[in-house]
């Protein structure tokens, strides 16, 4: 069965700092892979996604994520956290050739400190 | 830019009674599907849509749920008899076929049951 694992259910860092969020997965096959941002009060948008192709995938606000197959990781990375970057964060998976059903994490909520 | 929206956004009721849950998808999109998440836990699956059936529904989607798309526009959710433990925020999500595509999430709506 897919499983995926966001290691720290918080994260906190300073403005203009490195934001790391971790998601590792299980699967026997490459997986479709997504990270989504919920601000509070709101639905889940999406950041990026990886299905093929260019393992770095660039997302929107800054955000980017590399797909790493050897170390079944799919971090979120973003240079310089704003303010505005505060929410909670969860990685999918969708396993490829099967149901389009994500799998989603527990989710990641980044606390930007000023 | 074509969102997804839900109706109502919070919605309070007794335990036994009956709730819908109200969701337009986007106009073009095919497949549809209710998630919930319960306070402070994952987002997870209940049941997928397409061509006025279920395609897939998951352990929690018993015989007290059910889903309906009653006018081409609308996709319902409706719990029959409420228990304390459906209190979770639902959200609606439409995608336009299957493949890499993505889920396009509502902003949810919020069920407390009292």
């Amino acid at each position: 069965a897919q499983s995926v694992t966001q290691l720290g259910s918080h994260v906190s860092v300073s403005e203009g700092a490195l934001v790391l969020l971790r998601c590792n997965y299980s699967s026997s096959v490459p997986p479709y892979l997504f990270w989504y941002v919920q601000y509070p009060n709101q639905g889940l948008q999406l950041l990026l996604k990886y299905t093929t192709g260019a393992t770095l995938v660039k997302g929107i606000n800054g955000f980017e994520a590399e797909f790493k197959k050897s170390e079944t990781s799919f971090h979120l990375t973003k240079p310089s956290a704003h303010m505005s970057d505060a929410a909670e964060y969860f990685c999918a998976v969708i396993p490829s050739g099967g149901s389009y059903i994500p799998t989603f994490g527990r989710g990641t909520s980044l606390i930007v400190h000023p | 830019e074509p969102e997804v929206t839900q109706t109502p956004s919070h919605q309070v009721t007794q335990m036994g009674q009956e709730v819908i849950l109200r969701c337009v998808p986007i106009s073009n999109h095919l497949y549809f599907y209710w998630y919930r998440q319960i306070l402070g836990q994952k987002v997870e699956f209940l049941v997928s849509f397409y061509n006025n059936e279920i395609s897939e529904k998951s352990e929690i989607f018993d015989d007290q749920f059910s889903v309906e798309r009653p006018d081409g526009s609308n996709f319902t959710l409706k719990i029959r008899s409420t228990k304390l433990e459906d209190s979770a925020m639902y959200f609606c999500a439409s995608m336009s076929e299957v493949g890499t595509d993505t889920q396009y999430f509502g902003p949810g709506t919020r069920l407390t049951v009292l």
